[in-house]
């Protein structure tokens, strides 16, 4: 079975402080992403890479950071969070077809509440 | 970025029904995907569509591509409670990097 895990379900933060969601992927995806969630908003792509210690910008990445050393590792950071930044994040993978990102594979996701 | 559209925003149907969703867009997609998010959860496919006019099942959902390939459709047949929860559909472009755009979902409530 497909398997997409993020590293804490949920997270409390205060602002400010530094931010580290995990992701990993068991099934040699090409792709990574980080969305956030926010009711009435939909998904909104904050990040995503195509290749390890590659990375593209996605329609809000401001104050957010990724870091993919490894294939199937992904990692979002908020260097000082902020209020705002209090969110549903869901990390998902996919293949790479040559034909754009193809079917996502999300993980349960992680709620974190900045203080 | 672009949106598709979903509405209405919520859904309420008892037991039993059936109920439909649409999804429509301005651009052309090749690749329309739906998605369901139990409340707490990640998004799960449910069914993708890669062709336009391809009608394709899951049990008792049923999902079409639109031959405009502009829109798509989700039925769901005799509802149960366990189908409440969060649906997106989800559309691609044409193009090597293009990327998925999702609507903005529609919550489905289930009377028992």
């Amino acid at each position: 079975d497909v398997k997409v895990t993020q590293s804490s379900r949920y997270l409390v933060k205060r602002t400010g402080e530094k931010v580290f969601l995990e992701c990993v992927q068991d099934m040699d995806h090409e792709n990574m992403f980080w969305y956030r969630q926010d009711p009435g908003l939909g998904l909104r792509l904050i990040y995503f890479s195509y290749d390890v210690k590659m990375k593209e910008k996605g329609d809000i990445p401001e104050g957010y950071s990724v870091s993919r050393e490894k294939k199937e590792r992904f990692s979002l950071i908020l260097e000082s969070a902020s209020t705002n930044q209090t969110s549903m994040y869901l990390c998902a993978s996919s293949f790479w077809t040559g034909g754009g990102t193809g079917e996502l594979f999300f993980g349960e996701g992680s709620r974190l509440t900045v203080l | 970025g672009q949106q598709l559209n979903q509405s209405p925003q919520s859904m309420f149907i008892q037991e039993g029904e059936d109920v439909s969703m649409n999804c429509t867009s301005s651009s052309i997609f090749n690749t329309w995907l739906w998605y369901k998010q139990d409340p707490g959860e990640g998004p799960v496919l449910l069914i993708a569509l890669y062709k336009a006019g391809e009608l394709t099942s899951n049990g008792r959902l049923t999902a079409q591509f639109g031959i405009t390939r502009k829109d798509s459709f989700l039925n769901i047949s005799a509802s149960i409670p366990s189908d409440v929860g969060i649906y997106f559909c989800a559309g691609q472009e044409t193009g090597a990097n293009s990327k998925l755009t999702f609507g903005k979902g529609i919550t489905l409530s289930v009377r028992p």
